[in-house]
């Protein structure tokens, strides 16, 4: 079965400082593999996603993340922090097997703090 | 329209009542999906329609949890019987066939009072 581990519940940073959000995946088939971003009170927004072209993904507002078959991790990054990327971050799965043709597994979500 | 719909944005209920919430897909999109998201806790799968294929029920939490979807299009998430554990927020996503990313509506936030 598919599955998504985000290591880290809460993760809190100083503005300007390196981001590190972990994901890694079980798949026992090549995985489509998805960032995306919830705001308070809003629903989710894809950050970025990964389909089987280059393993390094730029996505929106400066994030980035690597998909690294060995490890079977898709971490995401971003260089330098802004207040603004204070959210939840969700890493989510997606493969092609029998009955969950296309269905979503969603890790359990890392709470972003940034410190001014 | 240009991104999914859901209503009620809210609703407030009394235990014991049955509740309908609606997702409107984006247009063309096949896949749908429900999901569920409790205070604090990430995001738990209710159910998923693909097209003409049998629904994955898999992620409803019991029988009073039911859903459908109408002509491929609008989907209806019923809950009956409503108990206190079911507030929440009630998130709906829909997809092309494929492997593209899933777009989310704001959701409907239910309490059961």
């Amino acid at each position: 079965a598919q599955s998504v581990t985000q290591l880290g519940s809460h993760v809190s940073v100083s503005e300007g400082a390196l981001v590190l959000l972990r994901c890694n995946y079980s798949s026992s088939v090549p995985p489509y593999l998805f960032w995306y971003v919830q705001y308070p009170n809003q629903g989710l927004q894809l950050l970025l996603k990964y389909t089987s072209a280059a393993t390094l993904v730029k996505g929106i507002n400066g994030f980035e993340a690597e998909f690294k078959k060995s490890e079977t991790s898709f971490h995401l990054t971003k260089p330098s922090a802004h207040m603004s990327d204070a959210a939840e971050y969700f890493c989510a799965v997606r493969v092609d097997r029998g009955s969950t043709l296309g269905r979503l597994y969603f890790g359990r979500g890392t709470q972003l703090t940034v410190w001014p | 329209g240009a991104g999914v719909s859901q209503s009620p944005s809210n609703k407030v209920t009394e235990k014991g009542k049955d509740v309908e919430l609606r997702c409107d897909p984006i247009s063309g999109h096949t896949a749908l999906y429900w999901y569920r998201q409790s205070l604090g806790q990430g995001l738990e799968f209710l159910i998923y329609f693909q097209g003409n294929s049998a629904p994955d029920k898999s992620g409803l939490p019991s029988d009073r949890f039911s859903a459908e979807r109408t002509g491929g299009s609008v989907s209806t998430l019923t809950i009956q019987r409503t108990q206190q554990e079911d507030s929440a927020v009630y998130l709906c996503a829909s997809s092309w066939t494929g492997y593209t990313e899933a777009f989310f509506g704001q959701g409907t936030r239910l309490t059961v009072v």
